[in-house]
C-alpha cells in the first residue's frame, strides 16, 4: 500500500540555524503534500502544502521543495525560533474525483535551543 | 471558525469492552478519518470515509470498524477492546480536491 517514510525523527538544533525535514513516498500517483505542525497537547495544523505540478512554495521561513521523478519533497525552515519546536509530520495523497486518502510520515521531533 | 469534534478528551475502557469513539464536523466535508496517534510511529491511518456510508480500510484496521450514516459523523468502534489499542485517537475532516486536513482535539484512550 502507499507509504510516506520522513527523516530524521529527532532533530535539535540552534536559534537562528536552518532546519531540513525529508520525506520520501511510494505511490507515484501522488499528487497533493501537506505538512503539519503539532505543539505540545495540540491537534496537528497545516502549515504549509504543495501540490504535484509545482516543484517549490515559500511561505516566509517555511519553504518546501518537491523532486516528483525522486518521489520525495522536504520541508526547509530557515531563522528557527523557540516558537518552532514542535513535531513535524508530511503527508502524501492522491486525490481524484471523490477520492483523497492522506497518508503521514511518523513525525520529525524539531528542538531548536536559544 | 472551523469544527471537528471528538465526544471524549480522555476515556478509561476495560478490556473485552465494546468502544465507540465519536467525531462531528461542521464543514460539510465528505472524507473523514481516523487515525491513531503513538510515540515514534506517527499518524497511522486506521479507516477512511469518503461518503456516506463509503469507508475503506487504512493501514491498521484489525481490531476496529466505524460507521458513517450521516455525513458530518464518522464513529469509530472498537468491538473488543484491548490493551494494545490503548493510544490517542484523532478524527480529521476534509474536501476531496486535496485541501487542508482540519483535525479534532483527540481521544487518549486507556484500556486496562
Amino acid at each position: 500500500g502507499e507509504n510516506v517514510e520522513q527523516h530524521p525523527s529527532t532533530l535539535s538544533v540552534q536559534e537562528g540555524d536552518s532546519a531540513v525535514i525529508k520525506c520520501t513516498y511510494s505511490d507515484s500517483a501522488s499528487n497533493y503534500f501537506p505538512w503539519y505542525k503539532q505543539e505540545l497537547g495540540k491537534r496537528p495544523q497545516l502549515i504549509i502544502d504543495i501540490r504535484s505540478n509545482v516543484g517549490e512554495k515559500k511561505d516566509q521561513r517555511i519553504a518546501v521543495t518537491l523532486n516528483k521523478t525522486a518521489k520525495h519533497f522536504s520541508l526547509h525552515i530557515t531563522e528557527t525560533q523557540p516558537e518552532d519546536s514542535a513535531v513535524y509530520f508530511c503527508a502524501a495523497s492522491r486525490f481524484s474525483g471523490g477520492y483523497n486518502k492522506l497518508i503521514f510520515g511518523a513525525g520529525t521531533r524539531l528542538a531548536v535551543h536559544p | 471558525d472551523v469544527k471537528v469534534t471528538q465526544s471524549s478528551r480522555y476515556l478509561v475502557k476495560r478490556t473485552g469492552e465494546k468502544v465507540f469513539l465519536e467525531c462531528v464536523q461542521d464543514m460539510d466535508h465528505e472524507n473523514m478519518f481516523w487515525y491513531r496517534q503513538d510515540p515514534g510511529l506517527g499518524l497511522r491511518l486506521i479507516y477512511f470515509s469518503y461518503d456516506v456510508k463509503m469507508k475503506e480500510k487504512g493501514d491498521i484496521p484489525e481490531g476496529y470498524s466505524v460507521s458513517r450514516e450521516k455525513k458530518e459523523r464518522f464513529s469509530l468502534i472498537l468491538e473488543s477492546a484491548s490493551t494494545n489499542q490503548t493510544s490517542m485517537y484523532l478524527c480529521a475532516s476534509n474536501l476531496p480536491r486535496g485541501t487542508e486536513a482540519f483535525f479534532g482535539q483527540g481521544t487518549r484512550l486507556t484500556v486496562v
